[in-house]
C-alpha cells in the first residue's frame, strides 16, 4: 500500500462513452501526475500538476481532460475515446519532502471497446 | 531531452543468485535523482531504490544495490540472494532535481526466478 488510491480498477467503455478516473492521495504531496502504460512500451507522462497548476501536458488529445481540484485529488476525464486508447492507466504523487520520490496508484486498467 | 535506455527486455536468475539489470541514460543537467521501479503482476509500482547524483555512494536497500557510474550515465540494478518474489517488471527511471518534474521510464526487463 503506497497510500495513492485510483479507481475504478477495471474499466470498459464504448467510444462514445464519458467516463472518469479518479486518483486520491493522502500523503501530503503536492505534485501529481497521471501516466500510461502500453503493451510493450515505456510508461508516458501524460499529465503533471504541481500545487494544483497543470505544469506539462505532454502532447495528450483532448479526448483525456485532467482535474485537479485540490492537492490531494485528481481526476482523468475521458471521452470519445479510441480502442489504441486502452491500456493501464497510472496515477502518481511526489513532494519534495520525501525526496522527490514518486509514489503510483495501482492503476486503472481501462478498454475501449 | 532525457532517455533511459534498457537493453535487456528479459532476464532470469535462480532463487539464492544474485542478477544484474543494466539501465544506461542519456542527460545535460548536473542534478537528477535515478530510480528502480518494480512492477509485479499486480500492477502496484513499487521503489526499490533511489540514487542522488550528486552522491558518489552507491545507495543500497536491503538484498537491492545500485551501481552508479555517472560519468558513463550508466545505473544498474544488482539482486542479492534472489528471492521468488523478486520476480516481476523492473523500471529504471530518471527524475531532475525539482518537484513536478516528470519520471522518465525505460522500457523495462522482465526479470524471472527459477526455483
Amino acid at each position: 500500500e503506497t497510500g495513492v488510491t485510483q479507481t475504478p480498477r477495471h474499466l470498459v467503455m464504448g467510444m462514445t462513452n464519458k467516463k472518469s478516473l479518479k486518483c486520491e492521495q493522502h500523503l501530503g504531496h503536492n505534485a501529481m501526475y497521471w501516466y500510461k502504460q502500453s503493451a510493450k512500451k515505456p510508461l508516458e507522462l501524460m499529465f503533471v500538476y504541481s500545487l494544483e497548476e497543470r505544469v506539462e501536458n505532454n502532447s495528450v488529445p483532448s479526448r483525456f481532460s485532467p482535474e485537479c481540484p485540490n492537492s490531494s485529488h485528481l481526476f482523468l476525464h475521458l471521452h470519445t475515446l479510441q480502442p489504441e486508447d486502452s491500456a493501464l492507466y497510472l496515477c502518481a504523487s511526489s513532494h519534495p519532502g520525501t525526496g522527490v520520490k514518486a509514489f503510483f496508484g495501482q492503476g486503472t486498467r481501462l478498454t475501449v471497446v | 531531452a532525457q532517455t533511459v535506455t534498457q537493453s535487456q527486455p528479459e532476464m532470469s536468475v535462480q532463487e539464492a543468485e544474485t542478477v544484474t539489470l543494466s539501465c544506461t541514460y542519456d542527460t545535460s543537467e548536473s542534478d537528477y535523482y535515478l530510480f528502480w521501479y518494480k512492477q509485479p503482476p499486480s500492477r502496484q509500482m513499487i521503489l526499490v531504490i533511489r540514487q542522488e547524483a550528486y552522491k558518489q555512494q552507491n545507495a543500497t536497500e536491503n538484498r537491492f544495490s545500485v551501481n552508479f557510474q555517472k560519468a558513463a550515465k550508466s545505473f544498474s540494478l544488482k539482486i542479492s540472494d534472489s528471492q521468488l518474489g523478486d520476480a516481476a517488471m523492473y523500471f529504471c527511471a530518471y527524475m531532475r532535481e525539482t518537484s513536478g518534474s516528470r519520471l522518465t521510464f525505460g522500457e523495462g526487463t522482465q526479470l524471472t526466478v527459477n526455483p
